[in-house]
């Protein structure tokens, strides 16, 4: 298996451009996450979805931010409009259950 | 609430061992997981422990729980230049037990 894949690996947008992040989770993982990564506040839980559906979208900043996963094989983030504070690195994870995650190589975003 | 505690940083002579401390809150997490991130690359799973084990060792790394004062360690045995990374312990929140709640992490610096 080619593991989690997301693209792009970098974006670099202007500030009140659409962002759009793409995540492809391991083929027969229930649950897909979203998680931000910043040298200030860590790693942050986005939201999560399990067999497609959203379950917990408590971490999303704002209204700025909205994920989909129309199939088990897909998932995207969208930012709209973005911000410069939205500069981050991404993290798309998929699991089976609770046997542990495993991460994309994430995508660097940088809104300027 | 769920909160996940570790020490910035640790810097170890090559050869040595190393033991990354980490302290959770919740003591319903089923697991507690390491992970591993290199530069530039996405969070890779090391290690996990049952939450009702005291002990696991996986060649050259040993993880010990101590469930009744929520404390949990990473020991890596003959430190090599190549295990230096941050190293981030994880717990299943009570939120789903599928949610993991992450540290800030600890960096490790291995020097000759």
């Amino acid at each position: 298996d080619a593991g989690v894949i997301q693209s792009p690996r970098h974006e670099v947008t202007e500030m009140g451009q659409e962002v759009t992040l793409r995540c492809k989770p391991i083929s027969g993982h229930d649950y897909l996450f979203w998680y931000r990564q910043t040298m200030m506040r860590g790693l942050e839980l986005l939201i999560y979805f399990n067999n497609n559906v959203p379950i917990d979208d408590s971490g999303m900043p704002e209204d700025r931010f909205s994920a989909k996963m129309p199939n088990a094989s897909f998932s995207t983030l969208k930012i709209q409009p973005s911000e410069p504070r939205d500069s981050a690195v991404y993290f798309c994870a998929s699991s089976l259950g609770d046997r542990g995650y495993t991460f994309g190589s994430g995508t660097r975003l940088t809104v300027v | 609430g769920e909160d996940v505690e570790q020490s910035l940083f640790l810097s170890v002579r090559e050869g040595d061992s190393s033991v990354i401390n980490c302290t959770y809150t919740d003591s319903s997490s089923t697991y507690l997981y390491w992970y591993k991130q290199e530069p530039g690359a996405g969070l890779q799973l090391l290690t996990y422990i049952f939450s009702n084990m005291d002990m696991k060792q996986d060649q050259r790394l040993t993880v010990l729980l101590n469930k009744k004062d929520k404390h949990l360690s990473l020991r890596i045995a003959d430190t090599q230049t190549g295990d230096s990374a941050i190293y981030f312990c994880a717990e299943s929140g009570t939120g789903g037990y599928n949610k993991l709640i992450f540290g800030a992490g600890t960096r490790l610096a291995v020097h000759p």
